[in-house]
């Protein structure tokens, strides 16, 4: 079975810097691409970045373009979202999503909470 | 940026009852178009890839068509775990852009 499992999120000041991390399980990690997509509160959703199955290429949403840095690590089966500069409307619930760069995104994680406030 | 738009916003409907709900693109996505479910305090579920193909393990009541700038997600007859969010979501072009959502909810 294909599980996506996201982890750390949290609370963090305005300016500062969080990184997630979204474990994957039950298929070739190495070869599918793979997305983030935020949810704000009582929103809908937004496409945040996609890395290609190989991690040279990647694509950002403007809002987060020199802000947030996705990569991946093959041996752990790993996705990670690098976040910095933070804004309050940053604040969201990132799901981590297989796919999505040249085919559909057809998994989705269960999400983490980013909360970002003073 | 191609811009999604979801009709209605809002519909109210019994169970048994047939949904249907409109994603409109503000230019041609070819058949790149997909539609995701969400109930609430879920993550989304995908449910229709290339604007007609039903993803694994979704019931046959849920189909979809179009092509290139009007596509539609239908629902056949209500089931109660139906009651939901729908968005439609294209890969056509960067960035990757989704409606902004239609609530199924019951009447």
């Amino acid at each position: 079975e294909v599980q996506l499992a996201e982890s750390g999120g949290g609370l963090v000041q305005p300016g500062g810097s969080l990184r997630l991390s979204c474990a994957a399980s039950g298929f070739t990690f190495a070869g599918s691409a793979m997305t983030w997509v935020r949810q704000a509160p009582g929103k809908g959703l937004e496409w945040v970045s996609t890395i290609t199955d190989s991690g040279d290429r990647t694509n950002y949403a403007d809002s987060v373009r020199g802000r947030f840095t996705a990569s991946r690590d093959g041996s752990k089966s790993a996705l990670y979202l690098q976040m910095s500069g933070l804004r309050a409307e940053d604040t969201a619930v990132y799901y981590c999503v297989k796919g999505g760069w040249s085919g559909v995104m057809d998994v989705w994680g269960k999400g983490t909470t980013v909360t970002v406030s003073s | 940026e191609i811009v999604l738009t979801q009709s209605p916003a809002t519909l109210s409907l019994s169970p048994g009852e047939r949904a249907t709900l409109s994603c409109r693109a503000s230019q041609s996505v070819s058949n790149y178009l997909a539609w995701y479910q969400q109930r609430p305090g879920q993550a989304p579920r995908l449910l229709i890839y290339d604007a007609s193909n039903t993803a694994t393990g979704i019931p046959a009541r849920f189909s979809g068509s179009g092509s290139a700038t009007d596509f539609t997600l239908t629902i056949s007859s209500l089931e109660p775990e139906d009651f939901a969010v729908y968005y439609c979501q294209q890969r056509s072009s960067w960035p990757r852009t989704f409606g902004q959502g239609t609530k199924v909810e019951i009447k």
